[in-house]
């Protein structure tokens, strides 16, 4: 079975500090995403990546960047953090068998980050 | 990007089946049907998908309308352990890496 794995299940940081959510898939996927998950408005993306080192915008990457410098590891930055980017935050990795994006592969997730900025 | 209408919320008794409706009157001939679910706690988890045909894996049966306006998931015997939020979703096949997740059905499952 795909293991997508958070580095965190609950974080706790102060307003303005830089915070790092990591995520590390194992079945060699080369798609990866972030979303993050508020109540009501159920899951919005950040951020995905289709490739090393590639990066494309969701539909909400203010306050966001990220890195992929290793297939399997994608990372989510908040550069300085607000407290209105307390979410759940959700990680997950997919399949490509051609090139570039496939509607016909399902997505894999981790079970989340529950990130409280105070 | 084409949008899906799900209930708010169902119930069903355990052991019964559950059909969980969905609406996508936008749908384009490239979008695939997804559905997720997610547990209590948990990331959403993968379910089924199609395309023009019915479906049918070990978790459930994807039912897609003939027009392609709709579908209905089908759970054959729901338990305890089936409550959760359920999330319809379309896929582009070429633009596919973008999810787009609504607020999805809670269901609860009576014992």
């Amino acid at each position: 079975d795909v293991k997508v794995t958070q580095s965190s299940r609950y974080l706790v940081k102060r307003t303005g500090e830089k915070v790092f959510l990591e995520c590390v898939q194992d079945m060699d996927h080369e798609n990866m995403f972030w979303y993050r998950q508020d109540p009501g408005l159920g899951l919005r993306l950040i951020y995905f990546s289709y490739d090393v080192k590639m990066k494309e915008k969701g539909d909400i990457p203010e306050g966001y960047s990220v890195s992929r410098e290793k297939k399997e590891r994608f990372s989510l930055i908040l550069e300085s953090a607000s407290t209105n980017q307390t979410s759940m935050y959700l990680c997950a990795s997919s399949f490509t068998p051609g090139q570039g994006p496939d509607g016909n592969q399902p997505q894999h997730f981790g079970d989340g980050t529950r990130l409280s900025i105070l | 990007d084409a949008k899906t209408t799900q209930p708010n919320s169902m119930e069903s008794n355990e052991e019964e089946p559950v059909h969980l409706p969905c609406n996508h009157s936008t749908i384009s001939g490239t979008d695939y049907i997804h559905w997720y679910r997610q547990l209590p706690s948990q990331g959403p988890e993968y379910v089924i998908h199609g395309l023009t045909s019915n479906v049918n894996n070990r978790m459930a049966s994807l039912a897609i309308a003939e027009d392609r306006k709709s579908s209905t998931l089908i759970l054959h015997r729901a338990t305890l352990r089936d409550a959760a939020v359920y999330y319809c979703i379309l896929r582009d096949l070429n633009t596919g890496n973008q999810f787009y997740f609504g607020t999805g059905t809670s269901l609860t499952v009576i014992p």
